[in-house]
């Protein structure tokens, strides 16, 4: 299967500072990735579409000014987490989408990345 | 809004036991199902992935159907292992081409 990385696996930061996520398709090109947010015992959930050339989606309550989304080229997207707050540690996972036709069949699946865990302190 | 379901919530099985996870979403029109396993700590391992058009998928020891009429699926485990045990999370793909995950089964399988 394609292989998506993300960098960094694990942050540790002071509040107030920023952080940024990276998160890369190796293999693939994505015109579209998504980032999502783990908090413990909990599934994951949709923060942002991000869309290669254009602006992020973000989901309601996720508030767009705090977490910067780039999607600047096809195999790479960031996520900043700006003015960051104990609240905000959480496991942070990108996926992107592999999708397109081979022998005339239609394909698309999601690859995620292993996650990236953010403790404010 | 779509919402995915996972039943039960916690399994816990001695080795070599059969089992079935449950999943069950609210809006049918879906691009695919996907199965997913989650260690304690760690990123999401792609188990298996049925498009709307499929009704099941296999992969060694694991079988999931897919009725997209009823909003149903499910994950079968054949002959469990120790190495099984972790939380197994079922997503589905809507028009959006985003996921939407249900809460997951966490699943021990004990010696």
């Amino acid at each position: 299967g394609a292989v998506v990385s993300q960098h960094p696996s694990r942050v540790i930061c002071k509040s107030g500072t920023s952080v940024k996520i990276e998160c890369r398709s190796l293999d693939f090109q994505a015109t579209t990735m998504f980032w999502y947010r783990q908090f413990p015992k909990q599934s994951l959930m949709l923060m942002a579409t991000s869309n290669e050339g254009s602006k992020a989606t973000y989901e309601q309550g996720v508030e767009k000014d705090k977490f910067l989304i780039n999607h600047a080229s096809l195999t790479l997207s960031t996520l900043t987490v700006t003015s960051a707050h104990p609240e905000d540690s959480s496991f942070y996972i990108c996926s992107a989408r592999n999708s397109g036709t081979s022998g005339g069949a239609t394909y698309n699946e999601q690859f995620f990345g292993p996650g990236t865990r953010l403790t404010v302190l | 809004k779509q919402e995915v379901t996972q039943i039960p919530a916690a399994l816990s099985v001695p080795e070599g036991e059969n089992l079935v996870l449950n999943c069950s979403f609210t809006d049918s029109a879906i691009y695919n199902l996907q199965w997913f396993r989650q260690d304690p700590g760690k990123g999401l391992t792609s188990l298996l992935l049925i498009q709307s058009s499929q009704r099941e998928q296999t992969s060694g020891r694991l079988n999931a159907s897919l009725d997209k009429s009823s909003g149903r699926s499910t994950l079968y485990i054949a002959a469990s292992q120790p190495g099984d045990s972790a939380t197994y999370l079922c997503a589905v793909e809507d028009s959006g081409y985003a996921l939407n995950f249900g809460k997951g089964t966490s699943l021990l399988v004990t010696p």
